[in-house]
């Protein structure tokens, strides 16, 4: 069975700091894709990542960078510098290759403070 | 290019009426999926259609919902009669050659 576990529920920073938000997945498939998705106050809901099973390297994008480990199915998300306007709720999701649903973990509420 | 569209964004109504949610997709995709985002159940997925067939229906919560896909740019999440439980925000998603989905901006629901 497929699931995404998101265990910080909620992080505080200060900005400037840098946070990583958790995301474990499981899944039997060998062939699969995680996202990260924002969802920022205003309610929708934002792509930010896809990464594939087989390409375990690294992303960067600016200020967010992504740690794909497959020996202990984490897909983690890191932002460096954080800044008040990366406050949201960040989810992390799982698709199998033989299905198109995404499996959407609880989401991490991000708060950055002045 | 536009995104995913859906109307209303804001939906009030009382228990037991219909209410119809709409969604157009982004042009060119050919997957169309519907959400709802609950605080206790977090964001599930209803129903999804590839090339307007729905394809899985698993987790509409009962007879009371229903969706159609009457062509490529448009689709309906009707709701009869509608409850209290029902409140949430309903998302419509699209997706087209890769494995991606983007979403609209949401309808609240709320019933009363």
């Amino acid at each position: 069975a497929q699931k995404v576990t998101q265990a910080q529920t909620e992080i505080s920073v200060v900005e400037k700091e840098d946070v990583t938000l958790d995301c474990v997945y499981e899944t039997r498939d060998t062939t699969y894709y995680l996202f990260w998705y924002k969802q920022p106050p205003s309610g929708e809901l934002v792509f930010l990542i896809r990464r594939n099973s087989f390409d375990e390297q690294n992303e960067i994008s600016g200020r967010y960078s992504w740690n794909f480990q497959k020996s202990t199915s984490s897909f983690n998300f890191t932002i460096t510098a954080s800044q008040v306007v990366d406050s949201a709720v960040y989810f992390c999701a799982l698709s199998e290759a033989n299905t198109d649903k995404l499996i959407f973990g609880t989401g991490t509420r991000l708060q950055v403070f002045p | 290019d536009a995104g995913v569209i859906q109307s209303p964004r804001h939906e009030v109504t009382e228990m037991g009426q219909e209410v119809t949610l709409r969604c157009k997709p982004i042009s060119g995709h050919d997957y169309l999926f519907w959400y709802r985002q609950t605080m206790m159940r977090g964001l599930e997925l209803l129903i999804y259609f590839n090339n307007n067939v729905p394809i899985d229906d698993s987790g509409m919560p009962e007879d009371r919902f229903s969706a159609k896909m009457p062509n490529a740019s448009f689709s309906t999440l009707k709701i009869q009669p509608s409850e209290p439980r029902d409140s949430a925000v309903y998302f419509c998603a699209s997706k087209g050659v890769s494995y991606e989905q983007y979403f609209g901006p949401g309808t609240r629901l709320t019933v009363t």
